[in-house]
């Protein structure tokens, strides 16, 4: 099956300091991913659209600035967190649409949780 | 507006009781709908979409177009159903939008 790795898993970093987030699909190709974010007891709020050879689409609200996307391979996207703040403390989740044509399936990796002292 | 909303933030039924997850929408086109599970210290996967109509661990969901629900049900539930549950809604683009999510407990 469909398998999306995040990482880290966890970081904790210096207040001021960035901090990337990798998302890669293991086994088949992501054109498109997601990035999420999910604060304690909450559902997840869509964060930006990473397409892969093109600028990410952010969500309203979601400073682009401050949370860069990268999607330079059909595998790989990457979320970097610049000039962290202790209120970025958060669960970060990424996903990726199944290889299956026609299915809006999305597959989920493990999240990555950080913090920002 | 697309708007996903699970009213019930926490479900609490003995173990064999049928169990009901509430999931209402709002979307001005046809709807795809999900339903998402998060076991503890897992991450989120798919349990089922209304396109397949399956069952899946026993659970099944209906679209209701005219009530704009799509309602997760299981007629016995059992402790390992005990997990988060989200209803989603796709969006154009493969975007998808949460509910709140319903946690919901099977006790023994």
């Amino acid at each position: 099956g469909a398998v999306v790795s995040q990482h880290p898993s966890w970081v904790i970093c210096k207040s001021g300091t960035s901090v990337k987030i990798e998302c890669r699909s293991l086994d088949f190709q992501a054109t498109t991913m997601f990035w999420y974010r999910q604060f304690p007891k909450q559902s997840l709020m869509l964060m930006a659209t990473s397409n892969e050879g093109s600028k990410a689409t952010y969500e309203q609200g979601v400073e682009k600035d401050k949370f860069l996307i990268n999607h330079a391979s059909l595998t790989l996207s990457t979320l970097t967190v610049t000039s962290a703040h202790p209120e970025d403390s958060s669960f970060y989740i990424c996903s990726a649409p199944g290889p299956v044509s026609g299915s809006y399936e999305q597959y989920f990796g493990p999240g990555t949780r950080l913090t920002v002292t | 507006a697309q708007r996903v909303t699970q009213p019930e933030k926490l479900l609490s039924v003995f173990k064999g009781a049928p169990v009901e997850l509430k999931c209402n929408y709002s979307y001005s086109g046809s709807p795809e709908l999900f339903w998402y599970v998060q076991y503890s210290r897992q991450r989120l996967q798919l349990l089922l979409r209304h396109i397949s109509r399956e069952s899946i661990k026993g659970f099944t969901a209906d679209l209701n177009k005219g009530e704009t629900s799509f309602h997760l049900k299981k007629p016995f539930a059992q402790e390992e159903d005990s997990a988060m549950y989200y209803c989603a809604l796709i969006t154009g683009g493969f975007k998808t939008i949460f509910g709140a999510g319903t946690r919901l407990f099977v006790k023994a």
